[in-house]
């Protein structure tokens, strides 16, 4: 079965600081896609990343990185000096082929204090 | 390029009553979901529309609701009657192409449903 965990329900930091969002995944099929998506309190979700299951190259976007390892089968995402727009709830999500759904995590509300 | 347009944002009805969401996808996408996210879960898939034709409705409580996109663009989805357990945020989301594991989908701001 698939299934995508977010261990951490709510994380709350201090403007300037780093955080990191965790996301662990289980699939049995070896081409797969995970998606990282930010809903703010408006409630659209918000499009930040896909990657493929055999591309482990780390991604930076500005102050947005992403750190896939397959081994340990996570897939994390650090934002660095939050800001307060930053607060949100993430999702991470999975879509393999067996399925073809796609699968999402019970999200991570971050709240950034100014 | 405008984004995936939903209506109403907000609906309030009693248990019983029936009611109805419309989505717009992005022009030319082929590929329209519809999903219900219950407050503090993430989204949950209901149904997947390849052009005009239903792909996935397996997770769609098919006694009470229906989904219909006839001209591969619009799209509505119905409830009658609706349930207490029914309140939740309606999201739409469309991806362009075939309905491929590659496809990122593009969500809409989703319709808050409260069932009194």
């Amino acid at each position: 079965a698939q299934k995508v965990t977010q261990a951490q329900t709510e994380i709350s930091v201090v403007e300037k600081e780093d955080v990191t969002l965790d996301c662990v995944y289980e699939t049995r099929d070896t081409t797969y896609y995970l998606f990282w998506y930010k809903q703010p309190p408006s409630g659209e979700l918000v499009f930040l990343i896909r990657r493929n299951s055999f591309d482990e190259q780390n991604e930076i976007s500005g102050r947005y990185s992403w750190n896939f390892q397959k081994s340990t089968s996570s897939f994390n995402f650090t934002i660095t000096a939050s800001q307060v727009v930053d607060s949100a709830v993430y999702f991470c999500a999975l879509r393999g082929g067996a399925t073809n759904k796609l699968i999402f995590g019970t999200g991570t509300l971050l709240a950034v204090q100014p | 390029e405008a984004g995936v347009a939903q209506s109403p944002r907000y609906k309030i009805i009693e248990k019983r009553q029936s009611v109805a969401f419309w989505c717009n996808p992005i022009s030319g996408h082929a590929t329209l979901y519809w999903y219900q996210q219950i407050l503090g879960q993430g989204p949950k898939l209901l149904i997947q529309f390849q052009n005009n034709g239903v792909v996935d409705d397996s997770q769609l409580p098919k006694d009470r609701f229906s989904a219909e996109r006839l001209k591969g663009v619009d799209s509505t989805l119905k409830i009658q009657p609706a349930k207490l357990e029914d309140s939740a945020v309606y999201l739409c989301a469309s991806s362009s192409g075939l309905a491929g594991l590659s496809g990122t989908q593009y969500f809409g701001p989703g319709t808050r449903l409260l069932v009194l």
